[in-house]
């Protein structure tokens, strides 16, 4: 149980040019994604809070009209990297949080999606 | 906010022996702290996770063991195999609303033959 799949995996593509990653919960419904930024052996750097039917909550210094977040369903939450250029290259990752009431529980992660900008 | 702090960055074992890595966090509110292991370009995966309101927990070779008026928290490895080589992150979350989690910079250990 608790898987979360995120698509695509890869990503090559023109300075300028704006990428949308996907995030799914497959098997559970999450009110709550996360997603991180990692760069090469280094830590997971927490971008934003997606919540399902209200706006992502940014961390800060990540630009929020520049890492736009959608989670229109219990399933789903989106990241687009608009206008990306060579510097947002990295692994994006996202997470969703197991259901579970109030209570803290585990985050569970895709794959990743590796973004490299030209 | 949050702040944590892991030690060692790397750390080397002999296959068998028990390897032991630590976690600091500053705010004294945070109430959960799970363990994650990220083998080479592939996701992070739960390994085990501890509460504030427990002191420690075990399963099968893994171990946390928690501090709370120190602000720290360890995880514990025994009898290591050659899979157990990955980088190993402590995490933290702020007593807050959020259920975000804050990470450790982890530890690349290194289980040799």
């Amino acid at each position: 149980g608790a898987v979360v799949s995120q698509h695509p995996s890869w990503v090559i593509c023109k300075s300028g040019t704006s990428v949308k990653i996907e995030c799914r919960s497959l098997d559970f419904q999450a009110t709550t994604m996360f997603w991180y930024r990692q760069f090469p052996k280094q830590s997971l750097m927490l971008m934003a809070t997606s919540n399902e039917g209200s706006k992502a909550t940014y961390e800060q210094g990540v630009e929020k009209d520049k890492f736009l977040i959608n989670h229109a369903s219990l399933t789903l939450s989106t990241l687009t990297v608009t206008s990306a250029h060579p510097e947002d290259s990295s692994f994006y990752i996202c997470s969703a949080r197991s259901p579970g009431g109030t209570d803290n529980q585990p985050q569970h992660f895709g794959d990743g999606t590796r973004l490299s900008i030209l | 906010g949050e702040n944590v702090e892991q030690h060692p960055s790397t750390l080397s074992v002999q296959e068998g022996d028990s390897a032991v890595i630590k976690c600091t966090y500053s705010d004294s509110a945070s109430n959960y702290f799970p363990w994650y292991k990220q083998e080479l370009g592939k996701r992070p995966q739960l390994i085990i996770d501890i509460r504030s309101n427990v002191g420690e927990k075990k399963d099968q070779r893994i171990a946390v063991t928690l501090n709370k008026t120190a602000k720290h928290f360890s995880l514990h490895i025994t009898e290591t195999q050659p899979e157990d080589s990955a980088v190993y992150f402590c995490a933290v979350n702020p007593m807050d609303s959020s259920y975000k989690l804050i990470f450790g910079s982890g530890t690349r250990l290194l289980v040799r033959p």
